[in-house]
């Protein structure tokens, strides 16, 4: 089993949708939660940032973290054909904050 | 301010070879690490660099090496190259070694044929 489970998708969305991304995770000692988003052929590209459980809004994005279920996730609202990317769920423990584990990339594709 | 800088941005090799990827981290980050990721999956982490000292290291084989330099910017090594080291090859450099928050830079592609 891994460490990080994401579904890789594709996810495809009409214009203005809300998205809804999610990660699963076995490692309890996991307490570093991000969301990269990386267009095709680009490094990733840090979105949102969490430590431990709750919810952290910016903008159209909004990180959720459920640490007694193990599981995060990243909302878009008002999504944006330029949205259409991959995202990833990363995370690490707060004993080694440099190694980070991801998931396998969620691959979205917002239509006009 | 420049990000993350990588070069060069793609490079075929056959099997066997040895190849030297580089990176120069964000002015003012001390911290490098590298990440493999094949097509379809997340990054997996293969080294971490901190004060030119290895600080982490990921389930790779001794083929691959790094150093990081004076001025903390970082080679990736990888001897004998095999047909699954074809890979996006991703520097990502941080503040320090306890900060939470790492950034890309655009990465390396490599085929090996």
């Amino acid at each position: 089993q891994k460490e990080v489970e994401q579904d890789p998708g594709p996810l495809s969305v009409p214009e203005g949708a809300i998205v809804s991304l999610n990660c699963t995770y076995s490692n309890s000692a996991f307490q570093y939660f991000m969301w990269y988003r990386q267009y095709s052929r680009k490094g990733p590209e840090l979105l949102m940032y969490t430590y431990s459980s709750g919810n952290k809004e910016d903008g159209r994005f909004t990180a959720q973290v459920d640490k007694s279920s193990k599981y995060i996730s990243l909302f878009i609202r008002d999504s944006q054909p330029s949205d259409s990317a991959t995202y990833l769920c990363a995370m690490s423990p707060a004993y080694n904050t440099d190694k980070l584990i991801f998931g396998t990339g969620t691959r979205l594709q917002v239509f006009p | 301010d420049a990000g993350v800088t990588q070069s060069p941005t793609h490079l075929i090799k056959t099997r066997g070879q040895h190849v030297t990827l580089r990176c120069s981290p964000i002015s003012g980050h001390k911290s490098v690490s590298w990440y493999q990721q094949v097509l379809g999956q997340g990054p997996q982490f293969i080294f971490q660099y901190y004060e030119k000292e290895e600080r982490g290291r990921g389930n790779f084989p001794d083929r691959f090496s790094a150093r990081q330099f004076p001025n903390y910017s970082s080679e990736l090594n990888v001897n004998a190259l095999l047909l699954g080291d074809s890979a996006l090859y991703l520097c990502a450099s941080s503040l320090d070694r306890s900060t939470d928050t790492q950034y890309f830079g655009p990465g390396t592609r490599l085929t090996v044929l």
